[in-house]
């Protein structure tokens, strides 16, 4: 089985444009959530979706961001006008099921540079 | 809310000597509990996990946990270091309530000298 894949591996933006970072989950996985790791910082949470719908969106930033899951292709986490502060490593993991007592499978990450 | 503490940004132990990695937890109720290992420029790597039954839980690369309910620790441990233990480890906590997502801690380097 692959596992779970994000793209591009490297981003880089200038202020102000937009970034789309892009994660397939693992076969058999419906469940998939987004992290972000700050230099020095371990990762936050950002939102978990399944198909179609946005469960917990508790640690996205209310301007500039979201995140999608359609019912086919990965699913998309988008930045609009990008700052420096958004410079980070992006990660993707995913589940077979939900919140539960399985342990959450991670991609590579995506690191994204803004200039 | 829930809570990961890791006390120590940077652990540092010989080869062949045992190695200890701190983490405590605050959560309503039990916790699920895990540890993960991230290698520079790579993901994170699912390590062990605690969800019930024995305190003491085996994971891969030799390591293992043990979940200290009175200390609310779980804390990771190996008997014996390798210089490729060396990376950034992670302990994360969820509650059993479901409705939450897995919070991480902020990570210790582990350093393992030759």
């Amino acid at each position: 089985n692959a596992g779970v894949m994000q793209n591009p591996r490297h981003l880089v933006r200038r202020r102000g444009q937009e970034a789309r970072l892009r994660c397939s989950p693992m076969k058999g996985h419906s469940h998939v959530y987004w992290y972000r790791q700050l230099p020095e910082e371990g990762l936050k949470f950002m939102v978990y979706l399944q198909k179609e719908n946005i469960i917990d969106e508790s640690g996205m930033p209310k301007e500039r961001f979201s995140a999608e899951f359609p019912k086919e292709g990965p699913s998309i986490l988008r930045i609009q006008q990008v700052v420096r502060g958004d410079s980070a490593a992006y990660f993707c993991a995913s589940s077979p099921a939900g919140h539960n007592t399985g342990e959450l499978f991670f991609g590579e990450g995506s690191r994204l540079t803004v200039l | 809310a829930q809570s990961v503490a890791q006390p120590e940004d940077q652990v540092n132990v010989a080869e062949g000597n045992p190695l200890t990695v701190k983490c405590t937890y605050s959560v309503s109720g039990n916790p699920y509990l895990f540890w993960y290992v991230q290698y520079p420029n790579r993901g994170l790597q699912f390590l062990l996990k605690y969800i019930t039954g024995d305190n003491l839980v085996k994971g891969s690369y030799g390591f293992e946990a043990e979940f200290n309910k009175s200390q609310t620790s779980f804390h990771l441990k190996k008997p014996s270091a390798l210089v490729s233990d060396s990376a950034l480890y992670f302990c994360a906590v969820r509650d059993r309530s479901g409705n939450t997502p897995l919070v991480f801690g902020k990570g210790t380097r582990l350093s393992v000298i030759a």
